[in-house]
């Protein structure tokens, strides 16, 4: 059974930055991509971007290049989000996601859509 | 840059009714048109793919529709577990863009 477990919650001061990590079981880490997902309070769903777990490979939102850096560690089959420069709204829940259909080979999932979710994870930006 | 525009924003109506919710696309997506429920503090959780493939465990009044530009998603008789937010995602691109969500409430 697929799980996406996620760090805890975080409180940063703006300007600083957050790492927020992504379990991964159930499955054999590199066959998906991890996507990120966030979510301001009270607001929609806002994608963030996507590692390839297998070479590594990134994908990131235009709104957020530059800040972000995705990363992954297979040996402990868990994907990483780091925001950097934290600003007031950048002050959202944070998800990670994958997609869980077939793949024949090397790293499915790319461009989703996401069938599983981990739990979230709260960033809250404040001084 | 790529826009989902989702209607309406939310939506009240009662126990049995026809709801229509429809999301359209700044470009031709093919099939490309996911839907997802959220409902308050939990993660979403997908009900639609390929426009229209719903998985298993999505009752049957749920349907979606639609391919190109225009999609929609109907429940067909509403009940209050209904009550959620629900969102398009377009994917199979960056960026997999969502759209704006509409909440459902129950009369």
């Amino acid at each position: 059974q697929v799980h996406l477990v996620q760090s805890g919650a975080e409180v940063k001061a703006p300007g600083a930055s957050v790492k927020v990590s992504c379990k991964a079981s159930g499955y054999n880490f590199p066959t998906y991509a991890i996507h990120w997902v966030r979510q301001a309070p009270g607001q929609g769903l806002d994608w963030v971007g996507w590692i390839n777990t297998g070479n590594g490979d990134t994908r990131y939102s235009q709104r957020l290049q530059g800040r972000i850096i995705l990363t992954r560690d297979t040996s402990a089959s868990t994907a990483y989000m780091e925001l950097s420069s934290l600003r007031s709204d950048d002050t959202a829940v944070y998800y990670c996601a994958i997609w869980g259909g077939y793949c024949a080979s090397g790293t499915c999932g790319t461009g989703g859509p996401f069938d599983y979710w981990g739990q979230g994870t709260l960033v809250t930006v404040s001084s | 840059d790529f826009q989902m525009i989702q209607s309406p924003s939310s939506l009240s109506a009662s126990v049995g009714d026809r709801v229509t919710i429809t999301c359209r696309a700044s470009q031709d997506i093919a099939n490309n048109l996911a839907w997802y429920e959220q409902t308050p503090g939990r993660a979403p959780r997908i009900l639609i793919y390929g426009a229209s493939i719903s998985h298993s465990y999505v009752p049957s009044r749920f349907a979606g529709s639609g391919s190109g530009t225009d999609f929609t998603l109907t429940i067909s008789s509403l009940k209050p577990e209904d009550a959620a937010t629900y969102y398009c995602q377009r994917y199979s691109g960056a960026p997999l863009t969502f759209g704006g969500g509409t909440k459902v409430e129950i009369k």
